[in-house]
């Protein structure tokens, strides 16, 4: 399973635009990348997922470089309500699919 | 849609009791469902896999008999917890995969178990 590195902390204000990145150095062949949100004492919720290049939906970006040994999540125009955890995971597929290690995730916190 | 239900929401009991935790996959059929654990301030740690109709996979240094899975159908999932001590208290989270190809996993909203 590929091993996920992320900053520990971000800081951003309101109405920036935010980037946090994660390394996944032995990311497999068949493996997905994909973003979770997580509030204090809820469950994660699901914010992107991409295998290569570029994805986009109505709340993130998810960019990949061609060698996927990294990912950028983009957050557009932050609020304070987007301060949570931030946790990339990469999975592989066939009978292991969804087994994925979590990181430690990003703490972001938005000030105001 | 993918929507993954979690009751109860939390739970308090005295240690030496038994605690059953269920998980819901509301608007679709989760071919795999995920029990994870949760401390204060620290990551998700997976505890088990399971799949409908056949034994869960338990990671290293989780007891399969002190956390009772059982998955019964393609939208119910059920952690029983044996015996519970404090040392068990923690956030107890869910999760549901749509399909085996694409790894999405659909978190349910957690249950907070205090062992007193």
């Amino acid at each position: 399973l590929a091993k996920t590195t992320q900053p520990i902390s971000m800081d951003s204000y309101e109405g920036q635009e935010v980037n946090i990145t994660c390394s996944h150095n032995n990311i497999a062949t068949n493996d997905y990348i994909t973003w979770y949100q997580q509030f204090p004492s809820q469950g994660p919720r699901f914010i992107i997922q991409g295998y290569k290049t570029k994805v986009t939906n109505e709340v993130a970006s998810l960019f990949i470089p061609a060698d996927r040994k990294s990912s950028t999540l983009s957050l557009p125009r932050v609020s304070l309500s987007d301060t949570a955890v931030y946790y990339c995971l990469v999975g592989d597929k066939g009978t292991n699919a969804g087994k994925s290690t979590f990181g430690d995730g990003t703490t972001l916190t938005v000030k105001p | 849609g993918a929507v993954v239900s979690q009751h109860p929401s939390w739970v308090i009991c005295k240690s030496g009791t038994s605690v059953k935790i269920e998980c819901r996959s509301l608007d679709f059929q989760a071919t795999t469902m995920f029990w994870y654990r949760q401390f204060p301030k620290q990551s998700l740690m997976l505890m088990a896999t399971s799949n409908e109709g056949s034994k869960a996979t338990y990671e290293q240094g989780v007891e399969k008999d002190k956390f009772l899975i059982n998955h019964a159908s393609l939208t119910l999932s059920t952690l029983t917890v044996t015996s519970a001590h404090p040392e068990d208290s923690s956030f107890y989270i869910c999760s549901a995969s749509l399909t085996r190809s694409t790894d999405t996993q659909y978190f349910g909203p957690g249950t907070r178990l205090t062992v007193l």
